[in-house]
């Protein structure tokens, strides 16, 4: 079965802090891994996407890795601040016979502490 | 542009009424989608479509119709929804149904009395 989990399930640190998000997947036939952010009762904001045949991602203060072979991504915030308080979420896409379907994790509770 | 604009943004409807949710892009994606989410998990897909024909339905209750009457509009038809069918519902876009980014709209909030 082609699983998505992120542990732990909510995190909190200090402002300033560097942090790794971690991402496990099950399978590393993958189309692609995107991260996402989601504020309590928004949508889905797309941070990063990485395709099967890449190793990492960078925006601004964020970097995104991918390691198929371990089925690992981590996402590298840098000096974290309270606005990057929100959860995030690790969304693979697994190859499902003609189709393709997008697996989510459950997700990780950022808390930033002022 | 990279957006997805999805209304009502909230929905308050009883179980014997007839309501639709719509979602729009302009980002020229051909592919479409309907996530539902409940609270503290993740999004759950619901319908995919790409050129515009249906090509995923996991399962869904028939008491939900989509529709995707162009490129750019995608719709979501309730009728006879239960209390349990309240939730977050999602609309998202991506150039191509494979490899590409995913864009979300901001959801409709729908409660079911």
């Amino acid at each position: 079965k082609q699983e998505v989990t992120q542990i732990p399930a909510a995190l909190s640190v200090p402002e300033g802090e560097n942090l790794v998000l971690n991402c496990s997947f099950t399978d590393s036939a993958i189309y692609n891994l995107q991260w996402f952010r989601q504020d309590p009762g928004k949508g889905l904001t797309s941070l990063l996407l990485i395709q099967s045949s890449q190793r990492e991602q960078t925006s601004g203060r964020l970097n995104a890795s991918l390691d198929k072979s371990s089925g690992r991504s981590t996402l590298y915030i840098a000096a974290s601040q309270p606005g990057d308080s929100a959860t995030y979420l690790c969304a693979v896409r697994f190859p499902t016979g003609a189709n393709s379907k997008l697996t989510f994790g459950k997700g990780i509770t950022l808390s930033v502490r002022p | 542009d990279t957006e997805v604009t999805q209304t009502p943004k909230h929905l308050v409807m009883g179980m014997t009424n007839k309501k639709s949710l719509k979602c729009e892009q302009h980002m020229g994606h051909r592919a479409m989608y309907w996530y539902k989410q409940k609270a503290k998990k993740p999004p759950e897909l619901m319908f995919v479509y790409s050129y515009e024909k249906l090509s995923i339905n996991e399962s869904v209750p028939s008491r939900f119709s989509p529709e995707c009457p162009n490129s750019s509009l995608l719709n979501l038809h309730l009728h006879a929804l239960q209390p349990e069918d309240s939730a977050l519902y999602l609309c998202a876009s991506s150039r191509h149904r494979e490899t590409g980014e995913l864009f979300f709209g901001e959801g409709s909030r729908l409660t079911v009395l």
